[in-house]
């Protein structure tokens, strides 16, 4: 079955530690983002990716960073600078960001501080 | 610039009674607006969604929407409701006039729908 794979489910951050959060898919999609999600405040974009080696900044980017090394992966890395990083975190990729076909979504990982 | 708004944080229905859940838009040409459910711990599953044509459209599980476009709206709607539609519903919208971060696809807040039985 086609779909986005997000690892791990929970992830837990010490004080000063960065974090990386996995998104794999095996859509073939060429653009992949990623959102946060917190209670009451919808999805907010974090970053995109329209084509492999290439990335935007979202709205909300500080504190974060990416790579697109394969078409496949485009891993998140929480850093120290984040310093309200609680959330739940959500990757999703489509065939063309500028297409009108729909977002397809993993199924998150959540990220707690210890 | 582009938004879009759910103006009920929350909606509570009887099972078997008609749902409609709320959205606006507001862009300044023609949009593409999408419907997406989430359930508790998960992502977001795609419903339906509105590119151009027939103003009424129909998705999974039941789902149908109204768009209107003197109204600026685009609300979900169901004949009769079933417990297991419980879930976080998100209305978005994208501009497809412009590219950069402002073709970005904008997400509502979310409505949380309650089905009781």
């Amino acid at each position: 079955d086609g779909g986005i794979t997000q690892s791990p489910k929970y992830l837990f951050r010490k004080e000063g530690q960065n974090v990386t959060l996995s998104c794999e898919q095996n859509l073939n999609h060429d653009a992949m983002y990623w959102y946060r999600q917190d209670p009451g405040q919808g999805l907010r974009l974090i970053y995109y990716s329209q084509i492999v080696n290439d990335f935007q900044k979202g709205d909300i980017a500080e504190g974060y960073s990416v790579s697109r090394e394969k078409k496949e992966s485009f891993p998140l890395t929480v850093t120290s600078a984040q310093k309200n990083p609680t959330a739940f975190y959500l990757c999703a990729s489509s065939n063309r960001r500028e297409g009108n076909q729909p977002q397809h979504f993993g199924d998150g990982t959540r990220l707690s501080i210890l | 610039a582009q938004s879009v708004a759910q103006p009920e944080d929350q909606v509570n229905v009887a099972e078997g009674n008609p749902l409609t859940v709320k959205c606006t838009y507001s862009v300044s040409g023609n949009p593409y607006l999408f419907w997406y459910v989430q359930y508790p711990n998960r992502g977001l599953q795609f419903l339906l969604k509105y590119i151009t044509g027939d103003n009424l459209v129909k998705g999974s599980y039941g789902f149908e929407a109204e768009f209107n476009k003197s109204q600026t709206s685009f609300h979900l709607k169901k004949p009769s409701a079933l417990v297991s539609d419980s879930a976080l519903y998100f209305c978005a919208v994208r501009d497809p006039f412009y590219g950069g971060s402002q073709g970005n696809l904008i997400f509502g807040k979310g409505t949380k729908l309650s089905v009781k039985p």
